[in-house]
């Protein structure tokens, strides 16, 4: 089944010590999302990629960043996290174009700051 | 600034007690609403989406419905497995690919 996979489901880091996420996926989608969602709010994007061109969002911040080295595979890396990016991170794809709009979201990766 | 407001937080339904879930929207110009549902420790998945005001879908016992101010998510006959968060979010024709969610109505349906 095509599919978003996000690895790990589980992360634990500690405080200021760099960590990536990584999500793949099958669909052959051309835009590839990062969110972040804390307990009990709606997910918030981070930026997403079109293609290969970035788009940050403006209030993203710089501790945050992204690389995609090809259609299938996206990564957040967080340089220095701190005890408020403990959230779940999500992945998400869509295939751009006119009525393809829904994005498709993995499982998500839950962070934890220790 | 696109805004999406959900009512009511959490729903507590008796399984067969129908209702509806709010999303009131605010958005320069709508290309798209969207509905997913998401459980504990996983992500959203996608149930619908809503293009004009006056358009409906159905889903086996969940129905959409979009005016040119709100959405409504319709579900009949609920049963304990529709236990979740729905999550709405909407999609503006300025920002392309981009959707502000709302932060979702729990919905917990009981025996």
């Amino acid at each position: 089944d095509a599919m978003v996979i996000q690895n790990p489901r589980y992360q634990v880091t500690q405080f200021g010590k760099p960590v990536t996420l990584s999500c793949s996926q099958t669909l052959n989608h051309n835009v590839m999302y990062w969110y972040q969602q804390k307990s009990s709010q709606a997910p918030k994007l981070l930026f997403h990629y079109y293609d290969k061109d970035f788009n940050n969002e403006a209030d993203t911040p710089d501790n945050f960043q992204s690389r995609r080295p090809n259609t299938s595979f996206c990564f957040l890396d967080i340089r220095s996290p701190g005890l408020g990016d403990a959230a779940m991170y999500l992945c998400a794809t869509s295939r751009a174009g006119l009525g393809d709009n829904e994005q498709f979201f993995g499982p998500g990766t839950r962070l934890t700051v220790l | 600034e696109d805004q999406v407001t959900q009512s009511p937080e959490a729903l507590r339904l008796q399984e067969g007690e129908s209702s509806s879930l709010n999303c009131s929207y605010t958005v320069s110009g709508l290309r798209g609403l969207f509905w997913y549902r998401q459980d504990p420790g996983k992500g959203p998945e996608f149930l619908f989406t809503l293009y004009s005001a006056g358009e409906e879908k159905e889903k086996e016992r969940l129905k959409a419905t979009l005016t040119k101010k709100e959405s409504f998510l319709h579900i009949t006959a609920p049963k304990p497995e529709d236990s979740a968060t729905y999550l709405c979010a909407v999609q503006n024709t300025g920002t392309a690919s981009k959707l502000t969610f709302g932060t979702g109505t729990r919905l917990q349906v009981t025996l």
